[in-house]
């Protein structure tokens, strides 16, 4: 099956900081989504990104799929941002998601 | 629209006991899956579902069962709990493979058996 990293695995960072998440996959992919674990556990949608680029706010991600890697970009953090950031890529559709491990991002006040 | 709701949101199980795992959307979305994440992981595949009547494993179905006689809802069957089973449990829906594939995903059930 298709293998997915992402790096760093733990980010700590001071608010207002700026951020790149990695995320590299070992084949081609009709899917790739970012997610957002809130410390309550609740995962939030923040892009479906199987290539090219999307912004939305502070949040931004870019996909270079004959690279097999994605990247997101979190501008001027804020506390709230803290949590886990989960890329998961799928061959076909969105229904047999493969996740990586995580990134875990702690922003500091 | 409420997405997709999961119930209950917490359960505590006995070991040997079975439970069912709810799962609805109202997305119109022909695709389901159930998918698990323990501690410091992501979450892993355990069915998954591209219509009414028909389902298939993930990459951890053991102990598992599940059925999709409608579009709307997809439970999660645990047969004879075991602690290993002790996880977050979580539903998700998607369109078919096309322009948007993305999926969204429930609340989450917090299962511990002891």
């Amino acid at each position: 099956g298709i293998q997915v990293e992402q790096s760093p695995p733990d980010l700590i960072l001071q608010e207002g900081a700026n951020s790149t998440l990695r995320c590299n996959f070992s084949d081609s992919v009709n899917n790739l989504q970012w997610f957002h674990q809130n410390p309550w556990g609740q995962l939030i949608n923040l892009f479906y990104i199987p290539s090219g680029t999307k912004q939305n706010g502070r949040l931004s991600a870019t996909t270079v799929a004959t690279e097999r890697y994605s990247l997101l970009y979190i501008s001027s953090s804020q506390t709230t941002d803290s949590g886990v950031y989960f890329c998961a890529v799928d061959k076909a559709a969105g229904n047999k998601l493969t996740f990586g491990g995580g990134t875990r991002v702690l922003v500091k006040p | 629209n409420a997405g997709v709701t999961q119930t209950p949101k917490f359960q505590v199980l006995k070991t040997g006991q079975s439970m069912t795992l709810q799962c609805a959307q109202d997305m119109n979305h022909e695709y389901m899956s159930w998918y698990r994440q323990d501690p410091g992981m992501g979450l892993r595949l355990i069915h998954y579902s591209v219509g009414a009547g028909i389902t298939d494993q993930g990459e951890v179905p053991n102990g598992y069962n599940v059925s999709r006689s409608t579009t709307e809802d997809f439970p999660l069957r645990l047969l004879s709990a075991a602690p290993s089973q002790t996880s977050v449990y979580f539903c998700a829906s998607s369109s078919p493979a096309g322009v948007d594939t993305e999926a969204f995903f429930g609340q989450g059930t917090r299962l511990t058996v002891v």
